[in-house]
């Protein structure tokens, strides 16, 4: 069965500090794909990073970046020099066609 | 703006009655998608489309049927509505597998209450 489980229901990270949002996943595919999504309070649905399951390099997106390590089907967030603006659920993504999501790590800013 | 349309925004029903959720994308895209969002359970795939003539169900599809009226429309259908069912409902769709690692896009979500 298809399975993405993010261990952390809530984290807190200092602003200007790094943190790290925890994925693992589970599928039958050889070929799928990886993202992760920030939804603020608005309920907008925001793609943060993605990531194609056949490249070895880890994606990165100025202060995201992931951790993406295929046999252990584990694929982390990073964000560096953390925002208030980063405040916000967090989920992470796996499919090809069909797509699940897990249930998400809130994230707290703390000024 | 291009994008996921969703309707209604908002929704309140009385247990046992019908609805239909409208979702249209003007993106030209082959795959679309219905999700749930609950508290402290994310968001759960109900069903979704991968192109136009094809439905498939998701993680949690009883209770729900869906139409792909064609490229564009993608609607979801609660036939005797249960308090169970309340939730946001989110729409998205996203391009074929073939043209790369394309992300998908989201709708602004539906709130439906069952009462």
């Amino acid at each position: 069965a298809q399975t993405v489980t993010q261990s952390q229901p809530e984290m807190s990270v200092q602003e200007a500090e790094t943190v790290t949002l925890s994925c693992t996943y589970d599928t039958s595919e050889s070929d799928y794909y990886l993202f992760w999504y920030k939804q603020p309070p608005s309920r907008q649905m925001i793609l943060v990073i993605r990531q194609e399951a056949y490249k070895q390099q880890n994606a990165t997106e100025n202060r995201f970046s992931v951790n993406f390590q295929k046999a252990a089907k584990s694929f982390s967030l990073k964000i560096s020099d953390s925002q208030l603006g980063d405040a916000a659920m967090y989920f992470c993504g796996s499919g090809t066609y069909k797509y699940i999501f897990g249930t998400g790590t809130r994230l707290k800013v703390l000024a | 703006n291009a994008g996921v349309t969703q309707t209604p925004k908002f929704q309140v029903l009385k247990t046992g009655q019908s609805m239909t959720l409208q979702c249209a994308q003007d993106m030209n895209h082959n795959s679309m998608y219905w999700y749930r969002q609950d508290p402290g359970m994310g968001l759960r795939l109900i069903y979704y489309s991968a192109s136009e003539g094809t439905t498939d169900k998701g993680e949690v599809p009883n209770g729900y049927n869906v139409s792909r009226l064609n490229k564009r429309e993608f609607s979801l259908r609660l036939e005797s509505a249960a308090p169970s069912q309340t939730s946001v409902y989110f729409c998205a769709s996203r391009r074929q597998r073939q043209e790369s690692n394309q992300p998908q896009h989201f709708g602004d979500g539906t709130r439906l209450s069952i009462l």
